[in-house]
């Protein structure tokens, strides 16, 4: 059984700090890694995607994959009341020619003023 | 329309019924997910097309749930027979064709409340 697992939170931090929020997978032959942003009530939106060792940034998001450890993290600097909301963790399995997603059940991030 | 669209946004049917949900993706997008969200909970994934290749229909929760795409774009997801416990709102993604992608684009939901 492919797992992705996310810590449920809520997470809470201060506006304009660091969030991190961590993800693991099972699947050591995992190849693509997303995160995605849902606000209460709204669907779930791509922010980031990652695919290779080490850091990738966009604005004030940074995606982190270590394929060694088995993990994949997303830092969100200057944190804003706006960016309240639960982040998904997705993977796609090794798995051939089948690229279903795998999720995680996400963490809850409140960001206080 | 740009976006990934589903209909209707709400639906509210008596236990019993049987109930069709309807999702218009992204034209040229070959990958189309519908998954179900219960209040407060993860996503549960339902089924997956993928182009021309059989869809994995194994998050289907029970025979009373059925879902076709006729000529690789609109996709129907049928529940007969509708019990309490389909209520959820049932989400339909779309991706595009590039070989390696799970960059979704979601629909707005069709919220479905069984009495």
């Amino acid at each position: 059984q492919k797992e992705v697992e996310q810590n449920s939170g809520p997470l809470s931090v201060p506006e304009g700090a660091i969030a991190s929020l961590n993800c693991t997978y099972s699947d050591r032959g995992s190849q693509s890694f997303f995160w995605y942003r849902q606000y209460s009530g709204k669907s779930p939106e791509l922010i980031m995607s990652i695919y290779s060792n080490g850091d990738k940034e966009d604005g004030r998001f940074t995606a982190q994959l270590n394929k060694a450890s088995q993990y994949v993290s997303l830092l969100i600097r200057d944190s804003q009341p706006s960016d309240s909301a639960t982040y998904l963790c997705a993977v796609i399995p090794y798995a051939g020619n089948n690229r279903k997603l795998i999720w995680g059940l996400g963490t809850s991030l409140a960001v206080n003023p | 329309g740009a976006g990934v669209s589903q209909s209707p946004s709400n639906k509210v049917t008596e236990k019993g019924k049987d109930v069709e949900l309807r999702c218009d993706p992204i034209s040229g997008h070959t990958a189309l997910y519908w998954y179900r969200q219960s209040l407060g909970q993860g996503l549960e994934f339902l089924i997956y097309f993928q182009g021309n290749s059989a869809p994995d229909k194994s998050g289907l929760p029970s025979d009373r749930f059925s879902a076709e795409r006729t000529g690789g774009s609109v996709s129907t997801l049928t529940i007969q027979r509708t019990q309490q416990e389909d209520s959820a709102v049932y989400l339909c993604a779309s991706s595009r064709p590039s070989g390696n992608t799970g960059e979704l684009f979601f629909g707005e939901g069709s919220r479905l409340t069984v009495l």
